[in-house]
């Protein structure tokens, strides 16, 4: 099944700086890739996917990007807010499920 | 619209006793899923179903059942419950393969 590696598993930045987060998948036939952001105490929410045939989505101050080549795609969010402050899951397809990353705890302090 | 919403929200239960936890979506979505998540484990699929009357299993089904009668619903069942299985259950729906999932609020579940 596929394989998905996030990195990193903590970050912390200062409102107003950009955050990015990593994925690795292993399987080259892979054609989507969603994000999640899960707040304390709820359950993840879909922030943005993106489809093998684009290299790039962007959604106000979240974009996603793909690199096909090197089968790996990453979260970038700029002007970074405290209410970005959560945990993300990138995910990519296994069957007929997801496979989900371990989580990246973002901490957005003041 | 609702959603995707699960009952109970928290549930304590002792070594052995039996419970089902449901789901329910009005999303009209043919793909359910349930997954557990523990601290540092991520998700974890525990059992899908890509249709009503149809069921698979995931990456950890030991010690859980699940059923899909209805379309809209998808229930969970631990028939003897263990010490290990204290986590977080979420349900999740989808459209179809390749389709963003809906996560429900997610059930509190302790088993002692």
């Amino acid at each position: 099944g596929e394989n998905v590696e996030q990195h990193p598993s903590t970050l912390s930045v200062q409102e107003g700086d950009s955050a990015v987060i990593k994925c690795t998948y292993s399987d080259s036939a892979s054609n989507y890739f969603p994000w999640y952001k899960q707040e304390l105490g709820k359950g993840p929410q879909l922030i943005i996917d993106i489809r093998s045939n684009v290299g790039e989505k962007k959604d106000q101050r979240i974009a996603v990007t793909l690199n096909k080549t090197a089968k790996h795609f990453s979260l970038h969010i700029t002007e970074t807010q405290p209410e970005d402050s959560a945990v993300y899951f990138c995910a990519a397809p296994s069957g007929y499920a997801l496979n989900f990353g371990k989580g990246t705890s973002l901490l957005v302090t003041p | 619209n609702a959603g995707v919403t699960q009952t109970p929200k928290f549930r304590v239960l002792k070594t052995g006793q039996s419970m089902t936890l449901l789901c329910a979506q009005d999303m009209n979505h043919e793909y359910m899923y349930w997954y557990r998540q523990d601290p540092g484990m991520g998700l974890r699929l525990i059992h899908y179903s890509v249709g009503e009357g149809t069921t698979a299993k995931g990456e950890v089904p030991d010690g859980y059942n699940v059923s899909r009668l209805k379309k809209q619903n998808f229930l969970l069942g631990l028939e003897s419950a263990a010490p290990s299985q204290t986590s977080v259950y979420f349900c999740a729906s989808s459209y179809s393969w390749g389709y963003g999932q809906f996560f429900g609020p997610g059930t509190r579940l302790t088993v002692l």
